[in-house]
């Protein structure tokens, strides 16, 4: 079974912080994604990668940056942590050639 | 642009009732289709995807239609289990990315 692994469930940050996410995954898939989860939005695209090094803005990019250096790991990292940037996310991963993505457990930040 | 949508936000079902999720979308282009079962504090789980050339497929349990003309996709979950109560989400593949429906709260009544 595909398993991908978010660093933290639930995290509390203040407004200005800098915020790390991360991920893991162990299929050895190429693409990897970033979305975040709020109430009557559904899943929205944040970044993805489809190979180490490479990154793609997805539909909010704004506010959010991210790390490709190795294939199992994607990081998400919020430069300056905002209250609008409260929410669930949620990292999945891919094979190429595949459609269907797995998730994460999902990280429930709330920034203060 | 798209838009994928569920029609119900909220489903109440007894349980050994069969259980039907809807969902529209709006991108004739998209040519697959995917739905995920959420439990309350998950991630999103892979149930069933079906690809635009066919109408129907079947898992365990669980049964997805296509209809192309009316741009409409349902689950269909059999014999409805306390297990199933989650959120259910349909997503749809037009290009490079799937873009997801805000999803039908399932709650199973014993």
């Amino acid at each position: 079974d595909v398993k991908v692994t978010q660093s933290s469930r639930y995290l509390v940050k203040r407004t200005g912080e800098k915020v790390f996410l991360e991920c893991v995954q162990d299929m050895d898939h190429e693409n990897m994604f970033w979305y975040r989860q709020d109430p009557g939005l559904g899943l929205r695209l944040i970044y993805f990668s489809y190979d180490v090094k490479m990154k793609e803005k997805g539909d909010i990019p704004e506010g959010y940056s991210v790390s490709r250096e190795k294939k199992e790991r994607f990081s998400l990292i919020l430069e300056s942590a905002s209250t609008n940037q409260t929410s669930m996310y949620l990292c999945a991963s891919r094979e190429s050639g595949q459609e269907t993505q797995y998730f994460g457990p999902g990280t429930r930040l709330l920034v203060l | 642009g798209e838009s994928v949508g569920l029609h119900l936000p909220t489903l109440s079902v007894q349980e050994g009732d069969n259980s039907i999720i809807n969902c529209a979308y709006s991108n004739s282009a998209s040519d697959y289709f995917i739905w995920y079962k959420q439990e309350s504090g998950k991630g999103p789980q892979f149930i069933i995807d079906i690809r635009s050339n066919m109408d129907k497929r079947q898992g365990q349990r669980v049964t997805v239609l296509l209809n192309k003309t009316v741009k409409h996709l349902s689950l269909q979950i059999a014999a409805t289990q306390p297990g199933d109560s989650a959120v259910y989400f349909c997503a749809e593949k037009g290009g490079y990315k799937l873009s997801f429906g805000a999803g039908t709260t399932v709650t199973v009544r014993a």
